[in-house]
């Protein structure tokens, strides 16, 4: 089992609201990423990290903004969150020197109504 | 666009057959990873092919690879009720990369 986590598993809020969507790794992974999985299983890269400091945005343009100050943590934040962000959305981290597996979080399903 | 593209997108078997799913994708890579992911949940790598291997075996599963047609194929042998979950090919194309994931398929392994 992966030393990877997130919170909250779900959340259910109202537009306009700002959230945060949190994942830590316990691993010293150098490397993170947040995913965004529509409905028919499809998996885009948002945002990633190679290290504190460092964020990128992914393939998939998002509203959402990240940040890394601490290498274990890659928290995500919608400043307004709205319906068409309803979607499961997945971190995972990648160790330095990265060939090998991915570890992923268990996600946080977000639903805004 | 997506790199790595599964077929069939959905599979349904009885329990104790074989069920082998393929991929394709379209630039060169490093190395190609097979990842399950049960309903509601995050990714389980399962197995990992570099570019210059052809096979690979974990358990009940054989990873192939075939970089002249950039296609892989995934086989779950003696299949359970327990290997039903959606199942990724995922593509790195070397150092400071990122994996992308085909679109995935969806096995579903009856008792």
């Amino acid at each position: 089992e992966a030393d990877i986590y997130q919170t909250p598993r779900y959340l259910v809020i109202g537009t306009g609201k700002k959230i945060t969507l949190e994942c830590s790794q316990t691993m010293g992974h150098d490397k993170m990423y947040w995913y965004q999985q529509d409905p028919g299983m499809e998996l885009h890269l948002i945002h990633y990290s190679y290290g504190v400091n460092s964020t990128e945005k992914g393939d998939l343009s998002s509203e959402s903004t990240v940040s890394r100050i601490r290498t274990e943590h890659f928290p995500l934040t919608l400043e307004s969150a709205r319906p068409s962000h309803t979607s499961q959305y997945l971190c995972a981290s990648l160790p330095a020197g990265g060939y090998n597996e991915q570890f992923f979080g268990p996600g946080t399903r977000l639903t805004v109504l | 666009s997506q790199q790595g593209e599964e077929d069939p997108q959905a599979l349904s078997i009885q329990e104790g057959e074989n069920a082998t799913m393929n991929c394709s994708y379209k630039t060169s890579i490093n190395n190609l990873q097979w990842y399950r992911q049960n309903s509601g949940r995050g990714l389980v790598h399962l197995i990992l092919i570099r570019s210059n291997e052809r096979e690979k075996h974990s358990g009940r599963l054989r990873v192939t690879l075939d970089t002249s047609k950039k296609s892989s194929s995934l086989l779950i042998t003696a299949s359970r009720a327990a290997d039903t979950a959606s199942y990724f090919c995922a593509t790195f194309a070397g150092a400071n990369s990122k994996l992308t994931f085909g679109k995935g398929i969806t096995l579903s392994v009856r008792p």
